[in-house]
């Protein structure tokens, strides 16, 4: 089945290590997206890939990059995480369209934590 | 700007009772869209149902029912004769298409639904 994969589904990472989460999709969507998640909150769009184009929201950390070398893969790199940055991290993809709706297809998340 | 807000944090039931999840939103396109979503613990997001600002009609999917009402902006979803499964948190959500084609979805603070045995 066509699907948006995130893996790992549980990472643990030490305060200050860099960590890397993946995404990869199977419906050839040109749209990305990564969102965070933190306890009991809404999850809050980071940024998102159209092709190769990276659209970074104002409020996301520096601390947060992200890679997309394909259509199929995005990466979401955490250079020095802090506690504050433990959640569960929600990869999207959708179709652009010029009108109407895309809908955006999410996996299953990584749930970070940071020792 | 966007804005989503549902009001009720937690709400617990007893199994078989019906359960209403109050959604109210702001923005100021005239297109865009409206979503519910069901987060159970294991944490992915599942779809529920995706309204646009075109269609009022009021839609029933089995014992899931949404009443879209533009005139007081809020898009309101009932749950009848809840049961177990039905313990999750349910996100509003509300998106408008961006001039470059993708959207932007922006996430009311969840609804945590326990319906008690």
């Amino acid at each position: 089945d066509a699907m948006v994969i995130q893996n790992p589904r549980y990472q643990v990472t030490q305060f200050g290590k860099p960590v890397t989460l993946s995404c990869s999709q199977t419906l050839n969507h040109n749209v990305m997206y990564w969102y965070q998640q933190k306890s009991s909150q809404a999850p809050k769009l980071l940024f998102h890939y159209y092709d190769k184009d990276f659209n970074n929201e104002a409020d996301t950390p520096d601390n947060f990059q992200s890679r997309r070398p394909n259509t199929s893969f995005c990466f979401l790199d955490i250079r020095s995480p802090g506690l504050g940055d433990a959640a569960m991290y929600l990869c999207a993809t959708s179709r652009k369209k010029t009108s109407g709706y895309n809908e955006q297809f999410f996996g299953p998340g990584t749930r970070l934590t940071v020792l | 700007a966007q804005k989503v807000t549902q009001a009720q944090t937690e709400i617990s039931v007893v199994e078989k009772e019906d359960v209403t999840l109050d959604c109210v939103y702001e923005t100021r396109d005239t297109t865009y869209y409206l979503f519910w979503y069901k987060q159970p613990p294991s944490g992915e997001l599942v779809f529920l149902i995706r309204r646009n600002s075109f269609d009022e009609q009021n839609e029933i999917s089995g014992r899931y029912s949404w009443n879209f009402q533009k005139s007081t902006s809020s898009f309101n979803f009932t749950i009848t004769a809840s049961q177990v499964v039905d313990s999750a948190v349910y996100f509003c959500a509300l998106s408008a298409t961006f001039s470059g084609g993708y959207q932007k979805v922006t996430f009311g603070t969840g609804t945590k639904l326990q319906v008690i045995p």
